[in-house]
């Protein structure tokens, strides 16, 4: 099974800062991994497909990168409602695992 | 408006079984897999397991810790998905959620995301 692992679980950060969440992979997938924001007692919302494309609808401030084992999501300015969770998954093969999760807190 | 709506969740005792509903509207739903993703409370996401679309099979595929007891099912003249859930035990307390499995095809390389997700059904297994 592939084992994902964020970095980090939690950041704190202020509105207007540029963060950006890692998640790493334990084998090669390629660029088979979407991004999820969560916010509180809500169903998640995904932000960004096939590691790099944005999802339709999602601001342009949110970002990915990544091939192979390394991913990152950068959000370049944040705005007051991405203090939220957010979540790496891998749709290489199943199963579909995601990442722990990581948590953006206001500073 | 591509809409899921989850049903079913309630609290069950432990051993027993339950089946949740996933409804759909908005898109043709016979043409995507759908998954069951879970978030035990406090925790993270973890997923469940999906079934394709019966152009792909109709197969289902499930996360180890639930493969012997879970299955799930659809009914495409039913625009609806279910997952039936038996002997559960407390790890099983969660909020079920299902969510539209999108399947993209682009020069020799296959991505799937979930694109749409249902607002979950709570699961509460406790005797």
């Amino acid at each position: 099974d592939i084992q994902l692992t964020q970095s980090p679980s939690s950041l704190s950060a202020s509105v207007g800062d540029r963060v950006t969440i890692s998640c790493r992979a334990s084998q090669n997938i390629g660029n088979s991994l979407n991004w999820y924001r969560q916010r509180p007692r809500r169903a998640p919302d995904l932000l960004i497909y096939a590691a790099s494309s944005l999802q339709s609808g999602v601001p342009s401030r949110f970002s990915g990168r990544g091939s192979g084992t390394d991913f990152t999501l950068t959000i370049s300015s944040l705005q007051p409602e991405d203090f939220v969770t957010y979540y790496c998954q891998q749709s290489y093969s199943s199963p579909r695992s995601f990442g722990q999760g990581t948590v953006l807190e206001l500073k | 408006e591509v809409q899921l709506v989850e049903s079913g969740g309630g609290l069950e005792q432990p051993g027993r079984s339950l089946r949740l509903s996933c409804k759909s509207s908005g898109f043709n739903f016979g043409d995507y897999a759908i998954s069951w993703v879970r978030q035990a409370p406090g925790k993270g996401l973890e997923w469940v397991g999906f079934i394709r679309s019966e152009a792909w099979g109709g197969t289902s595929e499930y996360a180890v810790s639930v493969e012997d007891r879970f299955t799930i099912s659809r009914d495409d003249s039913k625009s609806t998905a279910y997952l039936q859930m038996n002997s559960l035990n407390s790890e099983d307390t969660a909020v079920y959620y299902c969510a539209r499995d999108r399947r993209v095809d682009a020069a020799m390389i296959t991505w799937y995301y979930f694109d749409f997700w249902g607002q979950g059904t709570p699961v509460i297994v406790s005797s």
